[in-house]
Formats: C-alpha cells, sequence, structure tokens
C-alpha cells in the first residue's frame, strides 16, 4: 500500500545550521506530496506541496523537490532558527486519502 | 483559514464508558477526517467522509464508529472506551484546490483511565 517513511528523530542543531530531514514514499500513481509542521499543542499545519515530478515546494525558507527518481521529498532549509524547532510530518495524498509519516522532531539551540 | 473546531479539547474518562468527539468546520467542506497521533506512530486514519452520510474506514478503525448527519459536523464516537484509546485526536477537512490539501482542527487530548 501507499506509505511515506522519514528519518528518525530527534534532530537537534545549533542556530543558523542547515536543516535536511529525509522522507521517501511508495504509491501507486502520482501522488502530491506535502509537509506538515506541528508546534507544540496544535494542530497540523501545511508548510509546502508539490504537485508533480521535479516541483519545487517552498515557504518560509524551508524547500523540498519532488524527485520521482528517487521517490524521494527531502526537506531543507539553509539556516535554522530556534523558532523553527517543532514536528515536521512529510505526507503523500493519493485519491482522497492522506499518508503520513511518523514525524521528525526538531530542536533548534542558540 | 478553514474554520475547523473541535470539542472537548481534553477528556478524561473511565474505560468502559461511551465518548463522543465533535469536529465542526464552517465552510462546507465535502471531505472529513478522524485521526488519532500516538508517539511512534505518526497520524493513523481511523474513518473518513464524503458527504453527508457517506463514510468509510481507515486503518485504525476498530473501535470506533462515526457520523456525519450535517455537511458541517463529523462525530467520532468510541463506543466503550478503552486504554489504548488514549490519544491525541485531530480532524481534518480536504481543501479542494491543485493539490487539494488537508487542514487541521486544534486536536483533543483524551485520557482513559
Amino acid at each position: 500500500g501507499d506509505s511515506v517513511t522519514q528519518m528518525e528523530g530527534p534532530v537537534t542543531l545549533s542556530e543558523e545550521a542547515f536543516l535536511t530531514i529525509n522522507c521517501t514514499y511508495t504509491a501507486t500513481g502520482y501522488p502530491s506530496l506535502f509537509w506538515y509542521v506541528q508546534y507544540p499543542g496544535e494542530g497540523l499545519q501545511l508548510l509546502l506541496k508539490a504537485t508533480k515530478a521535479d516541483d519545487k515546494g517552498s515557504n518560509k525558507g524551508f524547500e523540498a523537490t519532488y524527485r520521482k527518481e528517487t521517490t524521494s521529498f527531502h526537506l531543507e532549509k539553509g539556516s535554522v532558527q530556534v523558532s523553527d524547532s517543532a514536528v515536521y510530518f512529510c505526507a503523500l495524498r493519493t485519491g482522497n486519502q492522506f499518508y503520513f509519516g511518523t514525524g521528525t522532531s526538531l530542536t533548534v539551540i542558540p | 483559514d478553514a474554520g475547523i473546531t473541535q470539542s472537548p479539547r481534553h477528556k478524561v474518562t473511565e474505560t468502559g464508558t461511551p465518548v463522543t468527539l465533535r469536529c465542526h468546520q464552517t465552510e462546507n467542506h465535502r471531505y472529513m477526517y478522524w485521526y488519532r497521533q500516538d508517539p511512534g506512530h505518526g497520524l493513523r486514519l481511523i474513518h473518513y467522509s464524503y458527504g453527508v452520510k457517506d463514510t468509510d474506514k481507515g486503518e485504525v478503525s476498530d473501535g470506533y464508529s462515526v457520523s456525519r448527519s450535517k455537511t458541517e459536523d463529523f462525530l467520532l464516537t468510541l463506543e466503550s472506551a478503552t486504554s489504548s484509546q488514549t490519544s491525541v485526536y485531530f480532524c481534518a477537512i480536504q481543501i479542494t484546490g491543485a493539490p487539494a490539501e488537508q487542514f487541521f482542527g486544534p486536536g483533543t487530548r483524551l485520557t482513559v483511565l
């Protein structure tokens, strides 16, 4: 079945460090791909999205490129801030169902 | 922002009691979803709805039922709560677009003693 695998956490980085969170997927057909972010005590918020191969989603300095050849959608940010501390979820949509990864907790220290 | 609320936000209950969680949206979106979030499992789909009185099971539907008698309300019922149903429950709606995306409610933290 369709699924998403993302790197285990937790991840701890110093402020201004480079961030990569790996995400790979398994899906039949051509899924849409998403990254969601969850701050403590809140629901998930959409961070970025991509619809087709080679699309790049971007928002708030975060980027991810839909790579069909490697079935990946890795999240990157060039310089993280303390305010980026949160849990990040990779997700895919096929039809009207969404599948989520297990989440990667990020802590950024000053 | 899509208007989506969940009630209650927190609940503590005893094993064996029925519990109903409510999700309410203000924008008449067709698709609504219930997930549970547990450490190490991410989000898992419990049930979803694709219209009034139209629902289907998700990955972890055992012990749960849902109802949707109005477009704006999607109810999740734990018929006889168990400790394994202690979790954070999120409702989501699907917002049409390219691509369609999900918008989440604030969550309900349920503790079953």
